[in-house]
């Protein structure tokens, strides 16, 4: 079935600095789905991609769906406290049900 | 806003016991869901909902059942519960068919089987 991988894990970030997460999936996307989940809170929609390369931003969130459909990232310029928590991708195949990878969970230095 | 409400924050179960967990949706949403949660597993599925008496297997069906008299109302079943089903239990809905709308998501259950 399909799967959708997220790296890293884990991700330490000092405040102020900048990070990447990354999502691959086994098999061409129709869409994928970011999602934040605070501490002890659940999943809060972020945002939707749908084209091939398609860039979307958040102030400093960019989002990123590659060329192929089989892969995706976010990014986070200038990390602050209030980033931390677990980002989760979720991707769709078959406009069907949609596959949620392991997430990242962030944590931040003051 | 949507308001996905389940209706216990924390449960602690016997093994064997009959569990139900109850998800409540005020938007009018034709969709919904239950995964489950868990450390370095992400979110999985486990049943799905796209109207009323309808449900749909999702990825690990086992040892679960649903329920969805009424279209607010989706109601997961854990008919003998198992210490293996102890987790964080989320439920969600969407307003159409298909994955072209995100997923609002209820505050969880975290349930444990003893």
């Amino acid at each position: 079935g399909q799967q959708v991988m997220q790296i890293p894990q884990y991700q330490h970030v000092q405040e102020g600095e900048d990070f990447t997460t990354y999502c691959n999936s086994s098999t061409t996307l129709s869409n994928i789905q970011w999602y934040k989940q605070r501490p002890g809170g659940h999943p809060v929609f972020l945002i939707q991609l749908v084209k091939s390369g398609e860039v979307k931003k958040q102030k400093r969130l960019t989002f990123q769906f590659g060329e192929a459909k089989k892969n995706s990232s976010l990014h986070i310029t200038a990390t602050q406290t209030t980033d931390v928590g677990t980002y989760f991708c979720a991707g769709s195949s078959n406009d069907y049900k949609l596959s949620f990878g392991a997430g990242t969970t962030v944590t931040v230095r003051a | 806003d949507v308001k996905v409400t389940q209706s216990s924050r924390y449960l602690v179960k016997r093994t064997g016991e009959k569990v139900f967990l109850e998800c409540v949706q005020d938007m009018d949403h034709e969709n919904m869901f239950w995964y489950r949660q868990d450390p370095g597993l992400g979110l999985r599925l486990i049943y799905f909902s796209y109207d009323v008496k309808m449900k749909e297997k999702g990825d690990i069906p086992e040892g679960y059942s649903v329920s969805r008299e009424k279209k607010e109302r989706f109601s997961l079943i854990l008919e003998s519960a198992s210490t293996n089903q102890t987790s964080m239990y989320l439920c969600a809905s969407t307003p159409g068919t298909g994955t072209n709308y995100g997923y609002t998501f209820g505050s969880g259950t975290r349930l444990t089987v003893v």
